[in-house]
């Protein structure tokens, strides 16, 4: 069970948009739309920002969108935001009632 | 508002037993549209998924981890539990409790963490 591969870092300022990439396997990503986001700020526990590939729970910006194509998904966060400093992780179910995460990815808004 | 709260020794010697407990309030373990799962993150690192437990007691662990996890649930007291055995510094990490969504495998509730040292 292989790590999902997301870039260390990424940046922008504010105002523009970013995007984060999530690479996966055909047993993975590319077999299930069961790909979620995950914002961790320092010291806290993730929280979830998208499930289902590009479904929003109640209460989070619609700025951050998901999306995926083949072994791929993707996180873009628009019109960003000091506050979006923080790190983000993608997850897809691996089959067998697994999970699987990526190494994570810091945003760094300048 | 669901609460999960992680509890346990915050220092393990190399090779013994790392035991966490998970303690559930607003919200029942023994409801079927929810995995109940651990996540650990070394310092610095990633999130890296240890494995879940359903209401049925089935269990479900990483590959990777298998061989040293047991997850059990005791629903008396709304609380899951870790248990990894044969711990070395590479065990070193917060640890977290979290629900999983049946349908569509997500983590919607999140404990606050616990960080275990594994050092002699």
């Amino acid at each position: 069970q292989s790590a999902l591969t997301q870039p260390a870092s990424v940046s922008g300022s504010p105002g523009q948009s970013v995007t984060i990439s999530c690479s996966g396997t055909t047993s993975t990503i590319g077999t299930f739309d069961l790909v979620s986001w995950y914002q961790q700020s320092p010291g806290k526990a993730p929280q979830l920002i998208i499930y289902e590939v590009n479904k929003r729970p109640s209460g989070v910006s619609s700025r951050f969108s998901g999306s995926k194509s083949g072994n791929t998904a993707s996180l873009t966060i628009s019109g960003l935001q000091p506050d979006d400093e923080a790190d983000y992780h993608c997850c897809s179910y691996a089959g067998r009632t697994t999970l699987v995460f990526g190494g994570g990815t810091k945003l760094t808004v300048l | 508002q669901l609460h999960l709260q992680e509890s346990g020794p915050g220092l393990v010697k190399p090779s013994e037993t790392l035991t966490l407990t998970c303690t559930v309030s607003g919200g029942s373990i023994s409801n079927s549209d929810y995995y109940w799962d651990w996540i650990r993150q070394p310092p610095g690192k990633g999130l890296e998924w240890i494995g879940s437990i359903y209401e049925s007691g089935s269990t479900y662990y990483n590959p990777s981890l298998k061989s040293r996890v047991t997850i059990f649930a005791d629903r008396s007291k709304n609380q899951f539990s870790l248990k990894l055995n044969s711990v070395s510094a590479t065990d070193t990490a917060v640890y977290y409790c979290a629900r999983e969504q049946t349908v569509g495998s997500w983590l919607g509730y999140w404990g606050q963490g616990a960080l275990v040292t594994v050092s002699s």
